[in-house]
């Protein structure tokens, strides 16, 4: 069945710093591939997705790039704020037929000034 | 403003006693979700359902149950909750089943401890 395996957490960056959160993934044919977050006492709401190989999604800085070869969709972001403190989840919908998407654990950040 | 809503917020209760969790969107969605989220686990989902009267299983629906009666509302039923359902409840929804790139939009949550 599909899953997704994210980098574990948690972990803390100082202000300004570089952001990298492993992401792979396991699923038949050619899913969509999703990052969301979750900030504190908040619902998960959708950061960026990417539908095909190769596709870079992005928002507020982040991005992250379909990569088929590696079944990986690795969240960056150049230059972290304290405002991005918040857990991630990276998730992927198969599309195979029916609409389920599968989450990942989630992977707790902390920004420290 | 659009937005998925359940209530309560925070419950609290004890071994066996009934209790609905309820989820409502008011953006005409189709598709709805029940997830539950547990430290170092993540979303797992409870149940889902396609459109009006048509609900399925996902990984973990053992001990609740669901209905879809009108499209805007997804309860969440305990019959006799049990310990290890204590947990932080989300309701999502799609606006087509069909498509596998639709977002979902996510509820508050509702965190349930059961005594």
């Amino acid at each position: 069945g599909d899953s997704v395996t994210q980098m574990e957490g948690p972990v803390t960056l100082s202000e300004e710093a570089f952001l990298t959160i492993n992401c792979t993934y396991t699923a038949t044919g050619y899913p969509s591939l999703f990052w969301y977050v979750q900030y504190p006492g908040e619902g998960l709401q959708l950061l960026l997705k990417a539908t095909k190989a190769d596709d870079k999604g992005s928002n507020k800085g982040f991005e992250a790039t379909y990569r088929k070869e590696t079944t990986s969709f690795h969240l960056e972001k150049g230059s972290v704020q304290v405002s991005d403190s918040a857990v991630y989840f990276c998730a992927l919908n198969s599309g195979a037929g029916s609409y389920q998407l599968t989450f990942g654990k989630g992977t707790k950040l902390s920004v420290i000034p | 403003e659009a937005q998925v809503t359940q209530n309560p917020r925070y419950l609290i209760t004890v071994t066996g006693k009934k209790l609905t969790v309820t989820c409502s969107q008011n953006m005409n969605h189709e598709y709805m979700s029940w997830y539950r989220q547990d430290p170092g686990l993540g979303l797992r989902q409870i149940y889902y359902s396609m459109n009006v009267e048509v609900t399925d299983k996902g990984d973990v629906p053992e001990g609740y149950k669901v209905s879809r009666k009108e499209k805007r509302n997804f309860p969440l039923i305990l019959e006799s909750p049990s310990p290890n359902q204590t947990s932080l409840y989300f309701c999502a929804s799609s606006l087509n089943s069909a498509h596998s790139n639709e977002k979902l939009f996510f509820g508050s949550g509702t965190q349930l401890s059961v005594l």
